[in-house]
């Protein structure tokens, strides 16, 4: 079935530092590929999407590209704030189902 | 305001006492499911809905019940909850099964039984 994976946190940065996290998945389709953030006792929300091979998503200062050659969506920020700090998902849908999530990554921003 | 709404926010509650959470969605969404948030598992399905009337398990419902009765409202029901249902649950709605459709979150859930 399908699944994703995503790299195991927990993550520490100081402030103004370059972020990636790891995702690779696994589906029997062409799924889409989202990222999802969790900011202390909130809900997920939805940082930012791509639905096909080659889209970039971005959304606050983050991006990710869906890479179908190598099964991967990592996301990247050029320099994070302590505001950034959260728990990051990464997740997949395929059509008529749910999302799959990654077990997500717990990213530490320190001044 | 779109949003999805949890209630309660917190439960405490003792093995064997019949809850309900509810979940309500204000944005006409065909779609919503129930999720439990474990550390190191992320989030893992408990059910779904398609539509009225229309629900199927998820990954993990064994211990569960929902119904879908009308389109904004999808209850989870817990008959007889033990302990190994503590856990952080979510809600979560989209206007359709459609892949490039992305799933609004309520605020979750955390429920402890003791």
């Amino acid at each position: 079935g399908d699944s994703v994976t995503q790299m195991e946190g927990p993550v520490t940065l100081s402030e103004e530092a370059f972020l990636t996290i790891n995702c690779t998945y696994t589906a029997t389709g062409y799924p889409s590929l989202f990222w999802y953030v969790q900011y202390p006792g909130e809900g997920l929300q939805l940082l930012l999407k791509a639905t096909k091979a080659d889209d970039k998503g971005s959304n606050k200062g983050f991006e990710a590209t869906y890479r179908k050659e190598t099964t991967s969506f990592h996301l990247e920020k050029g320099s994070v704030q302590v505001s950034d700090s959260a728990v990051y998902f990464c997740a997949l849908r395929e059509d008529n189902n749910d999302m799959r999530f990654g077990a997500g990554t717990r990213l530490t921003v320190k001044p | 305001e779109a949003q999805v709404t949890q209630n309660p926010r917190y439960l405490i509650t003792v093995t064997g006492k019949k809850l309900t959470v509810t979940c309500s969605q204000n944005m006409n969404h065909e779609y919503m499911s129930w999720y439990r948030q474990d550390p190191g598992l992320g989030l893992r399905q408990i059910y779904y809905s398609m539509n009225v009337e229309v629900t199927d398990k998820g990954d993990v419902p064994e211990g569960y019940k929902v119904s879908r009765k009308e389109k904004r409202n999808f209850p989870l029901i817990l008959e007889s909850p033990s302990p190994n249902q503590t856990s952080l649950y979510f809600c979560a709605s989209s206007p359709s099964g459609r892949m490039n459709t992305e799933a609004f979150f309520g605020q979750g859930t955390r429920l402890t039984v003791v």
